[in-house]
């Protein structure tokens, strides 16, 4: 099956900064890479996703890569604010369309990275 | 549009007793999944609920159940509590449809403690 390895573990900041926080996955049948930001007593939140057939994703101050020969791929935070402190989870899930019964619905989740950003 | 919903979201249970959890998804939204997180082994995925048929099936026991209804609202069932069991339990809601939606919301979850 698909395991996701995340790093670090912890990252602390200066407000302003950036932040990296980087993924690699074993399944190279995973196509759909989410980021998801969960703040304490809440459920992880989507932030920004990519698929397979793209390299580069931005949201405003927010940015994916992925390499898919690498089996790689990162979120990058510019501009940090305190409020951006959080945890931050990466995930990987194949094609449901073609991977079948075992992919419906399923995440495979990186084990997370705390996020500080000092002000 | 009104989020995934679940409920309680705290509850306390003795080893031995059994446990029923809801989830209300995203208006709309066909598919639902749970996941257990605890802090030793982080987000792992239960089941997948989809048109009241159970699709697919995480690594736990056959303690862990769950059902869909017709209006999507879906229930998980954890019997015969261990110890173990105490975990943040979050539903997802995702919208299914060609080429298929992979996006997951998930709710609040809820906490369960088990003593």
């Amino acid at each position: 099956g698909e395991n996701v390895e995340q790093h670090p573990s912890t990252l602390s900041v200066q407000e302003g900064d950036s932040a990296v926080i980087k993924c690699t996955y074993s399944d190279s049948a995973s196509n759909y890479f989410p980021w998801y930001k969960q703040e304490l007593g809440k459920g992880p939140q989507l932030i920004i996703d990519i698929r397979s057939n793209v390299g580069e994703k931005k949201d405003q101050r927010i940015a994916v890569t992925l390499n898919k020969t690498a089996k790689h791929f990162s979120l990058h935070i510019t501009e940090t604010q305190p409020e951006d402190s959080a945890v931050y989870f990466c995930a990987a899930s194949p094609n449901s369309a073609n991977a079948g019964g075992t992919s419906y619905g399923k995440l495979t989740f990186g084990q997370g990275t705390i996020l500080t950003v000092h002000p | 549009k009104a989020g995934v919903t679940q409920t309680p979201r705290y509850l306390i249970k003795t080893r031995g007793q059994q446990v029923t959890l809801s989830c209300s998804p995203i208006s709309g939204h066909r598919s639902v999944s749970w996941y257990q997180q605890t802090p030793g082994q982080g987000l792992q995925f239960l089941f997948e609920y989809f048109s009241e048929t159970q699709r697919n099936k995480g690594n736990f026991p056959g303690r862990f159940s769950g059902r869909q209804f017709s209006n999507s609202r879906s229930e998980m069932n954890v019997s015969t509590l261990e110890l173990g069991d105490s975990a943040l339990y979050l539903c997802a809601s995702s919208l299914e449809g060609p080429p298929g939606s992979y996006e997951q919301y998930f709710g609040p979850g809820t906490r369960l403690t088990v003593t």
